[in-house]
This record gives C-alpha cells, structure tokens and sequence, in this order.
C-alpha cells in the first residue's frame, strides 16, 4: 500500500522568502503522479503543480518548483519569494498512473506567511 | 468558469434528520469523487465513481450514500446524520490527465 508522509505539521516564512516543504511517500509502483494542492483558510483546494514520475525534470509553475528525487522516494515543494497570498494548507498527494482513480494525501503542512 | 460547482455551502441539519448534498461538473469527465474533510486534516476519500460504477471505500459508513443520475451530477445522501458528520464535505472530478479539481464544499452543521 502507499503512504505520503508530510514532516512538518506547521511552518512560517518571512514575506520575499522562500521556503521549502517536504513530503516524502512509499510505493512498489514505477509509473505514477504526485502534486501538490494548496487549500487557503475556508477556501477551495486548488492544484499546485504536478509532476509524472517517468519525467525526470523537476515541475515548475511561475514561483513553485518540485525537487522531485525517485529514488529516494521525496517530492519537495519550494514556493520562491512567499507572499501573503501563500498562507495556507498545503498537501501532498500520489496518484498511481493506472487503475484506481484514487489519490493518497499525506495529513498537510500549514505555512504561514508573515508580513 | 467553475468546474465543480456544489450547493449548497452551507448546510445546518438536525441530528437524526436526513440530508442530501449536490455536486455538478462541467468537465464531463467520468469520475467522480466524494470527500470529508474535518478541520485541519487532509481529504477523506468517501466513494468514487467511474461512470455509473460505484466504489465504495472500506470505512465508509452504511450512513453515507451515493447517486449519479448522469455524467454532469452526483449526489451524497447522509441517512441519519450524527454529531461526528459534521464536516466539510468536498466533491472532486478529474481531467483526462489525473488531476483532481475539487468544489468549494459543503460545510455540514449537525445539531
């Protein structure tokens, strides 16, 4: 079975820095996606990035990039220049590249942005 | 334009008392997702359907149903709602490339 495993609980950032997030997961499969979901308080979860995992350049999407390491099984994110904007709950999900239709999230990290 | 529309946000039930939530989507795909979420945690996968195929995840309770009646809508019809369903309830489709789009929710009040 599969599980994603998100460290950190809570972090906080200065406002212009930039921060890291870990997530790291567990599976036998070779072919699957992973992404990161960003859910701002009492607002909708929306998709971050995604990256397949045959794909061996990292995903980036404007201030967001993946530092995606296969082997070692871990899928960091790192959100460049934080704004306040930023806040928010962010999870880490795994998806296998066929058959169930099912996402596996890992239990969330909450950043802070600090003005 | 919102994909995944559900109605409504907000919804105060009493205990006991049936409920039933919506959840419309515009991406005709054919899978379809319903999740709770409690406060500060990640997604709990309820139930999916791949068109008209129902899964049903092992913990879900007998409590919590389902219905499609086509492509565009899906349904989650709570039977007696307790104190402990208090929850957001989210619905989720995908685009043909596996990514998850999620509604706004539904947030649950049980009295």
């Amino acid at each position: 079975a599969q599980t994603v495993t998100q460290s950190q609980p809570e972090m906080s950032v200065q406002e212009a820095e930039t921060v890291t997030l870990s997530c790291t997961y567990d599976t036998s499969e070779n072919n699957y996606y992973l992404f990161w979901y960003k859910q701002p308080p009492s607002r909708q979860m929306i998709l971050v990035i995604r990256q397949e995992a045959y794909k061996q350049q990292n995903a980036t999407e404007n201030r967001f990039s993946v530092n995606f390491q296969k082997a070692a099984k871990s899928f960091s994110l790192k959100i460049s220049d934080s704004q306040l904007g930023d806040t928010a709950m962010y999870f880490c999900a795994f998806m296998k590249h066929a058959g169930t239709y099912k996402y596996i999230f890992g239990t969330g990290t909450r950043l802070k942005v600090l003005a | 334009d919102a994909m995944v529309i559900q109605n409504p946000r907000y919804q105060v039930t009493q205990f006991g008392k049936p409920v039933t939530l919506s959840c419309s989507q515009t991406l005709n795909h054919n899978v379809m997702y319903w999740y709770q979420q409690k406060s500060s945690q990640a997604p709990k996968l309820l139930f999916h359907y791949y068109d008209k195929d129902f899964n049903n995840e092992a913990d879900t309770p007998d409590n919590f149903q389902s219905r499609r009646p086509n492509t565009s809508f899906c349904f989650l019809d709570i039977r007696s709602p307790g104190l402990g369903d208090a929850a957001m309830y989210l619905c989720a489709t995908t685009d043909r490339q596996e990514t998850q789009y999620f509604g706004p929710g539904t947030r649950l009040l049980v009295l």
